[in-house]
């Protein structure tokens, strides 16, 4: 089955602790995102990667670091979380043109306390 | 700025009612427009591209006017499993990675 897979979907940690939300598509997509979801904000783009070791920042990348060393894998990491990082994230991901829209994972419902 | 605007909502409709939803986006450059639904609590899911000679899919019709940036959505003979919230996405670019999301339209139907 066609799917982007994040793990973990729930995670609740504290201040500070390092921490790492995978993501994989089995899709042979070019293109993976992340996105956080906040009530009133909608969904906002944190970072994107257009193929393997090119990443870019999308709009609130503050706090967030990301890497693609595989076409299929893109772990979104927080090196020091902090509560206003506590959201709803999605990664996602899309073949090589936008003309066929994103695949969303399941989610990842983080609290930061 | 970029953004996509849409009526929040919610809209509360009976079944078999037709109901249209509108989004207006700010950026004239903007190149690719779908419209996604998404469940309380999960995932956006792709519903519809929108292309510019409108496009309809069961019960799903979807209109996009450049000229006045505008984008809309048809949804005829309503479900009860239609029940969403509706979001308007744009993308800025040819490749489709910067994809601006509308804040979403509620949708309550009921029997």
């Amino acid at each position: 089955e066609a799917q982007v897979t994040q793990n973990p979907r729930y995670l609740i940690t504290v201040t500070g602790k390092k921490l790492t939300v995978t993501c994989s598509q089995n899709m042979n997509h070019e293109y993976m995102s992340w996105y956080r979801q906040d009530p009133g904000l909608g969904l906002r783009q944190i970072y994107y990667s257009m193929n393997v070791e090119v990443t870019d920042k999308g709009d609130v990348p503050e706090g967030y670091k990301v890497s693609r060393k595989e076409k299929r894998n893109f772990p979104l990491i927080l090196e020091s979380p902090s509560p206003n990082q506590t959201s709803l994230y999605f990664c996602a991901s899309s073949p090589d043109t936008g003309y066929y829209g994103y695949t969303f994972g399941s989610g990842t419902r983080l609290t930061v306390v | 700025r970029k953004e996509v605007e849409q009526d929040p909502g919610p809209f509360n409709v009976p079944e078999g009612a037709t109901v249209a939803f509108n989004c207006t986006y700010s950026n004239s450059a903007s190149q690719s427009f779908f419209w996604y639904r998404q469940d309380c609590r999960k995932e956006p899911k792709l519903l519809m591209s929108v292309y510019s000679s409108g496009n309809e899919d069961g019960r799903f019709t979807a209109q996009l006017n450049r000229a006045s940036q505008y984008i809309s959505l048809l949804i005829r003979d309503s479900k009860l499993s239609d029940s969403a919230t509706y979001l308007c996405v744009v993308t800025l670019n040819q490749a489709g990675t910067a994809l601006i999301f509308g804040k979403g339209t509620t949708l309550s139907v009921s029997s």
